[in-house]
């Protein structure tokens, strides 16, 4: 089985709104998180980042938490707008192991308005 | 500045067929990866090449697929024998370093009749 795995193949909210998108991981030997913004005909952007010695990291409008204890990994949108619609994948890296991205399925935000 | 550039962004052949996709990556970046991804589906790792060679090519399917990346700039993906199960959209990414994010171009979607 996947390694990355959502919780919620479709989350809907107001406008305006904070949005909580989850992510949860089964390999303890991963030691590097990112999550990406996929708009409907283009590539996955990158939205945050986090390396397994951090719990949170902050960017704008955007946080990432990590709890290794739970393998449970979220983000969270502030404030979500129209342009926040997309699927938003998390992704992981094994420490030591390929290089290569390991990709969930992907959470399909919708914005209410 | 300049993202990740992938050319054709549509190709369409039939069964048998040999396809090369090219993927520009951003400047200056030393890492190059190819992904591909099915309807619905987070991208899946192909290979990874640092500088000219290919780091780790664990995530190609067959002996039918191979990607050459000659001067560390420029890389092509090409795939022999095309099946129709090849049909998918695929993913080139950057990063400066291995250690830094990964950054996609929005992929050639690939379609075998």
């Amino acid at each position: 089985g996947e390694s990355v795995g959502l919780h919620l193949p479709t989350l809907s909210v107001q406008e305006g709104d904070n949005s909580i998108i989850n992510c949860a991981y089964s390999n303890s030997a991963s030691d590097y998180f990112i999550w990406y913004k996929q708009e409907s005909g283009k590539g996955p952007q990158f939205i945050i980042d986090i390396r397994s010695n951090m719990d949170k990291r902050q960017g704008q409008r955007v946080t990432v938490l990590l709890n290794k204890t739970v393998k449970h990994l979220s983000l969270q949108i502030a404030a979500t707008q129209p342009g926040d619609s997309a699927v938003y994948f998390c992704a992981e890296k094994l420490r030591g192991g390929a290089d290569g991205l390991t990709f969930g399925k992907g959470t399909h935000l919708i914005i209410q308005p | 500045g300049a993202g990740v550039s992938q050319t054709p962004s549509n190709k369409v052949t039939e069964k048998g067929k040999y396809v090369e996709l090219r993927c520009d990556p951003i400047s200056g970046h030393t890492a190059l990866y190819w992904y591909r991804q099915s309807l619905g589906q987070g991208p899946e790792f192909l290979i990874y090449f640092q500088g000219t060679g290919a780091a780790d090519d664990s995530g190609l399917p067959n002996d039918r697929f191979f990607a050459v990346r000659p001067e560390g700039s420029v890389s092509t993906l090409k795939i022999q024998r095309t099946e129709r199960g090849d049909s998918a959209v695929y993913l080139c990414a950057s990063s400066l370093t291995v250690d830094q994010p990964q950054h996609f171009g929005d992929g050639t979607r690939l379609s075998i009749l």
